[in-house]
């Protein structure tokens, strides 16, 4: 599976969007690009999951760049429960996702 | 209740103990996971496992090895623990038959703090 990039640490301000970016510039045509959340002391979760179409669901929305190189996940009003750090993980047939470090979010209120 | 659970929550062991630790879950997912992770590190596949009769390796997992006693339990053992396999370890569940959805998503279990002195 191909390597994304992120930035290792973000800050907004609580209620105004977040916009969070992943660079995976060898994706490869088959490649799923996953975002998941770790909140303190817990677990990841699932945010969203995309291929080539902006998706959106409850928690968030991914903006997938037209070549596929890049993608942004949006939290539109950022809460203070959205502190976590956020993985930007490409699956393409492996069946397994590789972590990165992630994107430790912090929000100020 | 949780969908997967894990135990212990916590666990101190001495080098060179065995230690032995449990994931269960409720969500009548086929695949289930170990990861471990190391403090401001993503986290790392220990094994994994399709089915009841496919077990995996992962990226790191000398020094681990692992038992699918049913679909629902996944358990991961250290022979004889040393103290940098002191980590916070993690079992997830997923359910294959959503691959063709493109998602594999991973379900995870508030995870086992393991310490070896």
């Amino acid at each position: 599976d191909a390597k994304t990039t992120q930035p290792n640490s973000m800050e907004s301000n609580e209620e105004e969007p977040v916009h969070l970016p992943c660079n995976h510039s060898t994706i490869s045509g088959t490649d799923y690009i996953h975002w998941y959340r770790q909140l303190p002391s817990q677990g990841p979760e699932y945010v969203i999951h995309g291929l080539t179409s902006n998706v959106n669901n409850r928690m968030a929305s991914l903006a997938i760049a037209e070549d596929r190189k890049s993608s942004t996940l949006i939290l539109h009003r950022a809460t203070l429960r959205d502190a976590a750090v956020y993985y930007c993980i490409l699956e393409g047939g492996s069946e397994k996702l590789v972590f990165g470090k992630g994107t430790k979010l912090t929000v100020n209120p | 209740d949780a969908d997967v659970t894990q135990t212990p929550r916590n666990r101190i062991t001495k080098t060179g103990k065995r230690i032995m630790l449990e994931c269960s879950q409720t969500k009548g997912h086929d695949r289930m996971y170990w990861y471990r992770q190391d403090p401001g590190l993503g986290l790392r596949l220990i094994y994994y496992s399709f089915d009841v009769k496919d077990i995996n390796k992962g990226e790191i997992s000398d020094g681990y090895s692992v038992s699918r006693q049913a679909q629902a339990k996944f358990s991961l053992s250290l022979e004889s623990a040393i103290p940098n396999q002191t980590a916070l370890y993690f079992c997830a569940t997923s359910d294959s038959n959503m691959r063709g959805r493109g998602t594999d998503t991973q379900y995870f279990g508030p995870g086992t703090r393991l310490t070896v002195l």
